[in-house]
């Protein structure tokens, strides 16, 4: 069963620093991966894919890179703003079963 | 715009009632999903349909059912049998292994 984890829970860094979210999985079989965006009470906003093909897919500020051998993601967010606070999670997509394991997110702030 | 659309925003309902939350979506996607997230918590998957007239329980289907008579809608029921329904319900869709995009969610209080 795939296990997804994301550390830390919570960061909290002042604004304009550059920063690193971490995603790792235990089944590194042919998965495509997606991060996402939550602010408190909405739905999930889509910030990047990465297909099981692609090592890293990049968005204005935003990073995410891939590496199915390790099992891990990672989102580089550059030049933080205090606009970029929310709870970031990383999800890992079974293109064949159709289903995704979401993990429980890591809440970021960003202090002006 | 296509997009996803989850109603009510907010819902209150009595313990042994059952209740259903609407979503529909017209971005013609095959696959629709239903999660539920606790707070502080990751979603989890109840119930997923990859095409119209068929449906497959995710991680915690118990005390939920749903159904998929057309593509662009896939109601999901809270019966009296869930034992904590109270939650946030997020809808999603997708094509095949694509991304998913997700509805604003419906939240769920049973008293």
């Amino acid at each position: 069963k795939q296990e997804v984890t994301q550390i830390p829970a919570a960061l909290s860094v002042p604004e304009g620093e550059n920063l690193v979210l971490n995603c790792s999985f235990t089944d590194s079989a042919i998965y495509n991966l997606q991060w996402f965006r939550q602010d408190p009470g909405k739905g999930l906003t889509s910030l990047l894919l990465i297909q099981s093909s692609q090592r890293e897919q990049t968005s204005g500020r935003l990073n995410a890179s891939l590496d199915k051998s390790s099992g891990r993601s990672t989102l580089y967010i550059a030049a933080s703003q205090p606009g970029d606070s929310a709870t970031y999670l990383c999800a890992v997509i079974d293109t064949n079963a159709g289903k995704s394991t979401f993990g429980d997110g890591t809440t970021l702030t960003v202090k002006p | 715009d296509g997009g996803i659309t989850q109603s009510p925003k907010y819902l209150f309902r009595k313990e042994g009632q059952n209740v259903t939350l609407s979503c529909e979506q017209n971005l013609n996607h095959d696959a629709m999903y239903w999660y539920r997230q606790d707070p502080g918590q990751g979603l989890r998957l109840i119930y997923y349909s990859q095409i119209v007239n068929d449906f497959q329980k995710g991680d915690i289907a118990e005390g939920y059912s749903v159904s998929r008579e057309k593509k662009e809608s896939f109601p999901l029921t809270v019966t009296s049998a869930q034992k904590n329904p109270t939650a946030f319900y997020l809808c999603a869709s997708s094509i095949g292994g694509g991304p998913l995009h997700f509805g604003n969610g419906t939240r769920l209080t049973v008293t």
